[in-house]
């Protein structure tokens, strides 16, 4: 079976490092995925993790361990505009998405 | 412009009356999936398609049927909608399969009254 854990919700504040853990337990693995999903929108790709370590693009880096079943996805100098649904997504027998991160963002 | 489009956009309908919301990608993507969204549950699959006139069942497949007659086009049918399929729909498209970038449709969104 395919089980991915993912907080329901956080808050951070603007100009701070947030990270956004998710944990799975899946059958197969072929790599994590991280989506962005604002309010009413279509999810848009972040990042894609398939080897140990940390993935780094601009502000945003994730971070898999497969040992763990465990990813994070750290946001830095957080802006408004990151106020918006993670999702973690895992590629294994079939792509399976967590229920989602909703992050708001404060001033 | 690179992109998968669905349509409608917006339907309510009622018990029983056959739907169908089209997914067209531009891409020459091989893969191509269904998902629905409700809250609390995330996006499940409902059935995807690795290739033309290749189809196999998602997640939660009850009540769904699909076809990929052509490269470009798989549409999701719902032969006779039941209230529990209200939900938010999303189309998306990928080159080798689900251990790549998926490209998203801008959603359905479906109410069955």
């Amino acid at each position: 079976g395919q089980n991915i854990d993912q907080p329901t919700e956080m808050t951070a504040t603007e100009g701070a490092i947030v990270q956004i853990n998710c944990t799975y337990q899946t059958s197969g693995f072929n790599g994590l995925f991280w989506y962005q999903q604002h309010a009413g929108e279509a999810p848009t790709f972040l990042s894609y993790n398939v080897l140990d370590g940390l993935e780094e693009k601009g502000r945003f880096s994730s971070f898999l361990s497969r040992s763990k079943g465990y990813s994070y996805l750290l946001l830095k100098e957080l802006q408004m505009k990151d106020s918006a649904s993670y999702l973690c997504a895992v590629a294994g027998n079939m792509l399976t998405f967590g229920g989602g991160t909703r992050l708001m963002v404060k001033p | 412009e690179a992109q998968v489009t669905q349509n409608p956009r917006y339907l309510i309908t009622v018990t029983g009356k056959k739907l169908t919301v089209t997914c067209s990608q531009n891409m020459n993507h091989e893969y191509m999936s269904w998902y629905r969204q409700d809250p609390g549950l995330g996006l499940r699959q409902i059935y995807y398609s690795m290739n033309v006139e290749v189809t196999d069942k998602g997640d939660v497949p009850e009540g769904y049927k699909v076809s990929r007659k052509e490269k470009r086009n798989f549409p999701l049918i719902l032969e006779s909608p039941s209230p529990n399929q209200t939900s938010l729909y999303f189309c998306a498209s990928s080159f080798g399969g689900d251990n790549q970038p998926q490209h998203f449709g801008d959603g359905t969104r479906l109410s069955i009254l």
